[in-house]
């Protein structure tokens, strides 16, 4: 697989449920930031975790990185319709200054 | 807060023409960055410019675009000769430093080749 790919594909919940959304990478990182888009918008910059950095908050998100498997987990709690979008991770690869971005999860919140 | 902005919103362009598309970063930031998405696909990185020039290109870069800071505020991009598979949108995107700092990416420029 590419790096930066995301799973799963496209994730469907109710309201008030929680979301996970995972990405792996194959190579050395500086640091893995979670963008999230609404459909025929821009990239909204969510979080950034750094690679020396094993877990980040920022308000209902969470994120996780472990560098050791090469994989990083959005996790959005008390989900809201609002949430309805793409979730892109994408890792800045080490000694680069450019993102590389997965695939993405399409990410529906019914209410 | 300070935000990238891009214009135009959306282009719509004859194929074999050529096309600008605009880009003022946020206002302290020295890295410059130009991305596109196909529909339905993912984000793919086009160019960093730092310092005037170009740092890095990617395959996707061949000799039909080019990038420009003419003055202090704007960063363009421009494609000589659109191909129908030039039908993308376009994210410019800026960063404060050097490497590990947030990417802010702007709203998109959507191109449409007919």
């Amino acid at each position: 697989s590419q790096q930066g790919e995301e799973d799963p594909q496209a994730l469907s919940i109710q309201e008030g449920e929680n979301a996970t959304m995972n990405c792996s990478y194959k190579t050395s990182i500086n640091n893995l930031q979670w963008y999230r888009q609404n459909s025929g918008r821009g990239l909204v910059h969510l979080i950034l975790i750094r690679s020396n950095e094993r877990e980040k908050h920022s308000g209902r998100l969470r994120v996780t990185l472990d560098t050791s498997k090469k994989s990083s987990s959005l996790l959005i709690t008390a989900s809201r319709a609002a949430d309805t979008a793409s979730y892109f991770c994408a890792t800045e690869v080490e000694y680069g200054n450019k993102l590389v971005f997965g695939a993405g999860t399409i990410l529906r919140v019914k209410s | 807060e300070p935000e990238v902005t891009q214009t135009p919103s959306h282009q719509v362009t004859q194929m074999g023409q050529e096309v600008i598309l605009r880009c003022v970063p946020i206002s302290n930031h020295l890295y410059f960055y130009w991305y596109r998405q196909i529909l339905g696909q993912k984000v793919e990185f086009l160019v960093s410019f730092y310092n005037n020039e170009i740092s890095e290109k990617s395959e996707i870069f061949d000799d039909q675009f080019s990038v420009e800071r003419p003055d202090g505020s704007n960063f363009t991009l421009k494609i000589r000769s659109t191909k129908l598979e030039d039908s993308a949108m376009y994210f410019c995107a800026s960063m404060r430093r050097t490497s590990g700092n947030t990417i802010y990416f702007g709203e998109g420029s959507w191109l449409t080749v007919v």
